[in-house]
C-alpha cells in the first residue's frame, strides 16, 4: 500500500538552530512528494514539492527538502529556525494509482515548536 | 481574488440533522477535493472532482455526498450527522492543492 510516515509527533528546536522534520515514503514507481505547513486555525499551505531532477528542493519561507531515493526519505530542513516557524507540518505523496486525479496521501503531521 | 472560500467557519449539529458545507473557488481549477482532519490522523480524502459534472469517492466517503454542477462550487452534504463526523473539513483545489480555511463541525 502507498503510504507516508512522519515518525516524530513533535520536534523541538531552539531559535537560530537548524531544524529537520522527517518524512519517509512507500510508493510504487517514482514518487511525487510534497510538504505543507498548517498554522493554528488555518488551512494547509503548500511549501515545496519534488517531481524530478535535483534532489534538493527549495521552497517557501527558507525551507528546503532533500529527496533520498535509497532511504525513501524526503526530510524538510531549514538552516536557522524562527519562532514563527512553529506550526504543524505535513508530508504528502501523490497517489501513483490516482491517474490524472492528483490525489495526495498525507502523513499524520509533525508539530514543530521553536523556542526563543 | 479570494482563492478558496468555505462556509460556514463553525457549526454545531445535533445527531441526525443534515447540512451542506460550501466550497467556492475563483481560480478556475478543474480539480477540487474535500478532506477531513482529525487530531493525530492527518488528512483523509472524502470526495474529489476532476471537473464539472464529475465526482468520485475518496478514502472515507461514507455518510457524505457531493455535487459539482459548476467549476466554481463543490458542496459537501451530510445527510444524517453522526458524532463520528465531528472534524475539521477542508476544501482544496488544483494539482498542488491550495486549501481553504476550513469548517469546524461538531456533532452532539
Amino acid at each position: 500500500a502507498q503510504s507516508v510516515a512522519q515518525p516524530e509527533d513533535q520536534v523541538n528546536v531552539a531559535e537560530g538552530n537548524p531544524l529537520t522534520v522527517k518524512c519517509t515514503y512507500s510508493v510504487s514507481g517514482n514518487p511525487y512528494l510534497f510538504w505543507y505547513v498548517q498554522y493554528p486555525n488555518r488551512g494547509l499551505q503548500f511549501l515545496l514539492k519534488y517531481i524530478t531532477g535535483d534532489n534538493l528542493v527549495k521552497g517557501s519561507y527558507g525551507f528546503e527538502a532533500e529527496f533520498n531515493k535509497s532511504q525513501t526519505s524526503f526530510h524538510l530542513k531549514k538552516p536557522s529556525a524562527l519562532v514563527s516557524d512553529s506550526a504543524l507540518y505535513f508530508c504528502a505523496v501523490r497517489d501513483p494509482y490516482g491517474g490524472a486525479t492528483n490525489k495526495l496521501i498525507f502523513g499524520t503531521g509533525t508539530l514543530l515548536a521553536v523556542q526563543p | 481574488n479570494a482563492g478558496v472560500t468555505q462556509t460556514p467557519k463553525f457549526r454545531i449539529l445535533k445527531i441526525g440533522q443534515s447540512m451542506t458545507l460550501q466550497c467556492t473557488q475563483d481560480m478556475n481549477h478543474n480539480y477540487m477535493y474535500w478532506y477531513r482532519q482529525d487530531p493525530g490522523m492527518g488528512l483523509k480524502l472524502i470526495y474529489y472532482s476532476v471537473g464539472a459534472g464529475i465526482t468520485d469517492k475518496g478514502e472515507v466517503p461514507n455518510g457524505y455526498n457531493v455535487s459539482r454542477s459548476t467549476t466554481e462550487d463543490f458542496p459537501l452534504r451530510l445527510e444524517l450527522a453522526a458524532p463520528s463526523q465531528t472534524s475539521v473539513y477542508f476544501c482544496a483545489i488544483g494539482s498542488e492543492q491550495f486549501f481553504g480555511p476550513g469548517t469546524r463541525l461538531t456533532v452532539l
